[in-house]
């Protein structure tokens, strides 16, 4: 089955320094990558999403790539900002409207 | 436009007691999915489902768990005899069930096993 390996699970930045996040995936015909942020006590909320056809997709501070041949795809998040604290997880759909997620990377922006 | 509505928020059960989570999908969305969280994990496939029907049950626990998605109300996950290993966050996602489009999650039910 579909497999997404997430890294790295923890990562700790200085506000206004730069975050990226990194997952790869096996199933070659995944074709749809979101990324959901969590805060603590909170369910998963999506943050940017990116399909197979796109190399690269930008929504203000957030910026997610995506490499098809060798099967992974990235989160970016600039200028960060205490309030980007929280979990990540990425997650890759499969088989119609499977999903499988990666195994989180805990943010911590240091004011 | 309500989000996903799952309740109870937090739910405390002796062992061997039964659980019961609700869920209710976001209005237009006929697609509902089960994930379970344990502390400090990540977000664990149980069942995907839509009304009237399992279309994928692949990562439910062969006993004790179960799931329906009726015509009418909420999607049930329902947990038997409960252990103190099923103590988790267990999350409910919608989506309109059409190609291309992504889940949306509820707040999650948090699980107590004492």
């Amino acid at each position: 089955g579909e497999n997404v390996e997430q890294h790295p699970s923890t990562l700790s930045v200085q506000e206004g320094d730069s975050a990226v996040i990194k997952c790869t995936y096996s199933d070659s015909a995944s074709n749809y990558f979101p990324w959901y942020k969590q805060e603590l006590g909170k369910g998963p909320q999506l943050i940017i999403d990116i399909r197979s056809n796109v190399g690269e997709k930008k929504d203000q501070r957030i910026a997610v790539t995506l490499n098809k041949t060798a099967k992974h795809f990235s989160l970016h998040i600039t200028e960060t900002q205490p309030e980007d604290s929280a979990v990540y997880f990425c997650a890759g759909r499969y088989n119609f409207n499977k999903f499988y997620f990666g195994s989180g990377t805990k943010l911590n922006v240091k004011p | 436009n309500a989000g996903v509505m799952q309740n109870p928020r937090h739910l405390v059960r002796r062992r061997g007691q039964e659980a019961r989570l609700r869920c209710s999908p976001m209005k237009g969305h006929s697609h509902v999915y089960w994930y379970r969280q344990l502390p400090e994990e990540g977000l664990k496939f149980m069942v995907y489902l839509q009304k009237e029907n399992i279309i994928d049950e692949s990562g439910m626990p062969k006993e004790r768990f179960s799931a329906e998605f009726p015509k009418e109300g909420p999607s049930i996950l329902r947990i038997q005899q409960v252990v103190r290993g099923d103590s988790a966050a267990y999350f409910c996602a919608s989506s309109p069930g059409v190609s291309g489009n992504t889940i949306y999650f509820g707040e999650g039910s948090w699980l107590t096993v004492v």
